[in-house]
C-alpha cells in the first residue's frame, strides 16, 4: 500500500530536549516536505527536499533541521524544542512539487 | 511567502444545496494549482491538480475551474451532503516551495 508514515503520532516533551520526528514514504517520490498546522494559519511549510541530499527552507524553518540521506526518509529534527513549536506536524511527498501531495497521518507535538 | 488566499474562511450549507468558494494566487510564474480535502482527525487528500488556464476538473459532485491569467480557482460542490463537511485547501508552488491557503471550512447541515 502506498503510504507516508510518520512517527511518533503523539509526543509530549519538555523545553530543550532534542527530538526527531521520522517520515518515510514507499512511493519512490523525489519531493518531500514538512508542514506545521496551527489554528487559523493553515499549513505552513517548514522544509522541503527535491531529492537525496537536496534540502531547502520553507516559510517557517527557524528551530528545525532536516536531512535527506535516503530517498524514502526525511526526518524532522528539533534540536532544542520550545513551547512555540507545539503544533500538528505533517510530512508529505510527491513525484514533483507540481504533483499531488501524499500526506502522513500527522504528529501532534506538545512542548512544555 | 507566496500569497495564496481563500474565501470565505467558513461557510454553512443546507444538505442538497450547492456551494462554491474561491482560491486566489499570484498569476505570475504559475506552475500548478492544487485542491485538497481535509476531514477532521484525518490527513489532507488531493482532489485536483490543475495546470492549464481554463482547465475544469470533476470528481463526483465536486468540480473545480482555473483561471491562471487572473489568478483564481473556484471549487464547486453540487448537491451538498453531510460527508462533504471538511476543510478545503488550495496550494500553489513557487519554485520548489508549496504554499497553502488557510482553507475554507464547509459544514453541511442535514
Amino acid at each position: 500500500e502506498a503510504q507516508v508514515t510518520q512517527n511518533p503520532r503523539y509526543l509530549i516533551t519538555v523545553t530543550g530536549k532534542k527530538l526527531t520526528v521520522t517520515c518515510s514514504q514507499n512511493m519512490n517520490h523525489e519531493y518531500m516536505s514538512w508542514y506545521r498546522q496551527d489554528p487559523g494559519l493553515g499549513l505552513r511549510q517548514i522544509y522541503y527536499s527535491m531529492n537525496v541530499e537536496v534540502t531547502d527552507k520553507g516559510d517557517v524553518p527557524e528551530g528545525y533541521k532536516v536531512s535527506r540521506k535516503e530517498k524514502r526518509n526525511f526526518p524532522l529534527i528539533l534540536e532544542s524544542p520550545s513551547p512555540n513549536q507545539t503544533s500538528l506536524y505533517f510530512c508529505a511527498s510527491s513525484l514533483a512539487v507540481t504533483g499531488e501531495l501524499f500526506f502522513g497521518e500527522g504528529s501532534r507535538l506538545t512542548v512544555l | 511567502i507566496l500569497n495564496v488566499e481563500q474565501s470565505p474562511q467558513s461557510l454553512h450549507v443546507q444538505e442538497g444545496d450547492s456551494t462554491n468558494f474561491t482560491c486566489s494566487f499570484p498569476s505570475s510564474n504559475f506552475y500548478a494549482l492544487h485542491w485538497y480535502r481535509w476531514e477532521t482527525a484525518k490527513s489532507p487528500e488531493a482532489l485536483f491538480v490543475m495546470t492549464l488556464n481554463g482547465d475544469e476538473k470533476k470528481k463526483g459532485r465536486i468540480s473545480a475551474t482555473l483561471n491562471t491569467k487572473e489568478g483564481y480557482s473556484y471549487l464547486y460542490i453540487k448537491g451538498s451532503q453531510p460527508e462533504d463537511s471538511a476543510t478545503y485547501l488550495c496550494a500553489s508552488p513557487n519554485d520548489y516551495k508549496l504554499s497553502f491557503g488557510a482553507g475554507t471550512t464547509v459544514t453541511v447541515r442535514a
